[in-house]
């Protein structure tokens, strides 16, 4: 069965210090997302994208994020500096469409850890 | 916020008992979804209710939504220890692109 696959699986930085997480999403879907979850939190949307531009993002996704689809494949989220509070697992999604009752599809998730 | 609102925040119990969690939301909805999270895994869809319907069931799970209470429940019935995980209820509000949002979700855990 097709999924998304993120990499790293872990990732440790300074603080300060770009980091960027990779995603490749399932590859006949439209539509990719960025969440977020700080370790027994809720999950916490920040983006999505669709035809090569943000469509939607939470205030969480500030200045410091960025998104983008290099090639026709990855799907990245950069955080140009970390911050402490920027810890969390981090998890892409895809899905063929969007709206009413369609389904997400996630990652396992880069757990990211600041210093 | 259409945020949802899992409870309890943990439940624990023997194999082959039943599990029900509990999800309340703020605002009207179009559909709720529950999703399964094993520890340190992505999240996977598990069902998905519109706002029309009352009750579904897919296999051990049967979900209700009452949206005059603005509440949904997740039944799992004849659990196992591997559905030992933390489900999560999410809430689809808007049109076109608005995202699902999910709560906090309720641990889970089956013990053999």
């Amino acid at each position: 069965e097709p999924e998304v696959t993120q990499t790293p699986s872990h990732q440790v930085t300074q603080m300060g210090q770009e980091v960027i997480l990779r995603c490749v999403p399932i590859s006949n879907h439209l539509y990719f997302y960025w969440y977020r979850q700080i370790l027994g939190q809720k999950v916490e949307f920040l983006v999505s994208f669709y035809n090569n531009e943000i469509s939607e993002k939470s205030e969480i996704f500030d200045d410091q994020f960025s998104v983008e689809r290099p090639d026709g494949s990855n799907f990245t989220l950069k955080i140009r500096s970390t911050k402490l509070e920027d810890s969390a697992m981090y998890f892409c999604a895809s899905s063929k469409v969007v709206g009413r009752g369609e389904k997400l599809f996630f990652g396992s998730g880069t757990q990211l850890s600041v210093l | 916020s259409q945020q949802g609102e899992e409870d309890p925040q943990a439940l624990s119990i023997q194999e082959g008992e039943n599990a029900t969690m509990n999800c309340s939301y703020k605002t009207s909805i179009n559909n709720l979804q529950w999703y399964r999270q094993n520890s340190g895994r992505g999240l996977v869809h598990l069902i998905l209710i519109r706002s029309n319907e009352r009750e579904k069931h897919s296999g051990r799970l049967r979900v209700t939504l009452d949206t005059s209470k603005k509440s949904s429940s997740l039944l799992i019935t004849a659990s196992r220890a591997a559905d030992t995980a933390s489900y999560f209820c999410a809430t689809d509000a808007g049109s076109g692109n608005t995202p699902l949002v999910f709560g906090k979700g309720t641990r889970l855990s089956v013990i053999a």
